[in-house]
């Protein structure tokens, strides 16, 4: 089947540790990106990539780190230098800019 | 810099009756895009309808339609005949389609309540 996968669901680590939240599609996306969800907000941007070995930061980059590699796969190392990493990840890819579909999400909690 | 605002923090309707979400936004472009996405309670957001600012005519997804008021800077989303599944959180986003960043811009969500 066609889709995004981001796992694992749910990610639990340690203050101090790095940690890599996977996201991959097989719709042959050019386009992906990541979103940070925090309670009571909508989504805020962390980073996207428009080819493989290219990608900008978005609003909230700092504490992350991203490669892509393949065009399929877009990893997110949320780092020990980000202070609130508690959160809920999204990814999402798409063809246009304009067109963004999201994967299920990773709620990862540091404590 | 362009923000999307939802006034409405929490609505509630009756199922099979209509319910209207607000959406206003700022922006100083004339080429963009508005969106409406549904968050339900997996969590996995769910594109629900697209707008292009340059059509005039209102985008409608079945029992899903907009009411696109361009020189008021104000989209918002009318739920036709309400069912149980569509109780969920429901986001409003900007795309800016002539800048060279591709950020949505999103609201802070209305969080729909379907009665029985």
């Amino acid at each position: 089947d066609g889709g995004i996968t981001q796992s694992p669901k749910y990610l639990f680590r340690k203050e101090g540790q790095n940690v890599t939240l996977s996201c991959e599609q097989n719709l042959n996306h050019d386009a992906m990106y990541w979103y940070r969800q925090d309670p009571g907000q909508g989504l805020r941007l962390i980073y996207y990539s428009q080819i493989v070995n290219d990608f900008q930061k978005g609003d909230i980059a700092e504490g992350y780190s991203v490669s892509r590699e393949k065009k399929e796969s877009f990893p997110l190392t949320v780092t020990s230098a980000q202070k609130n990493p508690t959160a809920f990840y999204l990814c999402a890819s798409g063809d246009s800019p304009y067109e963004q579909y999201f994967g299920p999400g990773t709620r990862l909690t540091v404590t | 810099a362009q923000t999307v605002t939802q006034s409405q923090p929490e609505m509630s309707v009756q199922e099979a009756e209509t319910v209207t979400l607000s959406c206003t936004y700022d922006t100083s472009e004339s080429d963009y895009y508005l969106f409406w996405y549904k968050q339900p309670p997996s969590r996995q957001m769910i594109l629900v309808i697209r707008q292009e600012a340059y059509k005039q005519q209102n985008a409608t997804e079945n029992r899903f339609s907009v009411n696109f008021q361009k020189a008021a800077k104000s989209f918002s989303l009318k739920i036709s005949d309400s069912q149980l599944g569509d109780a969920a959180m429901y986001f409003c986003a900007y795309f800016d389609s002539g800048g060279s960043n591709y950020k949505l811009t999103f609201g802070k969500g209305t969080l729909l309540t379907v009665n029985p």
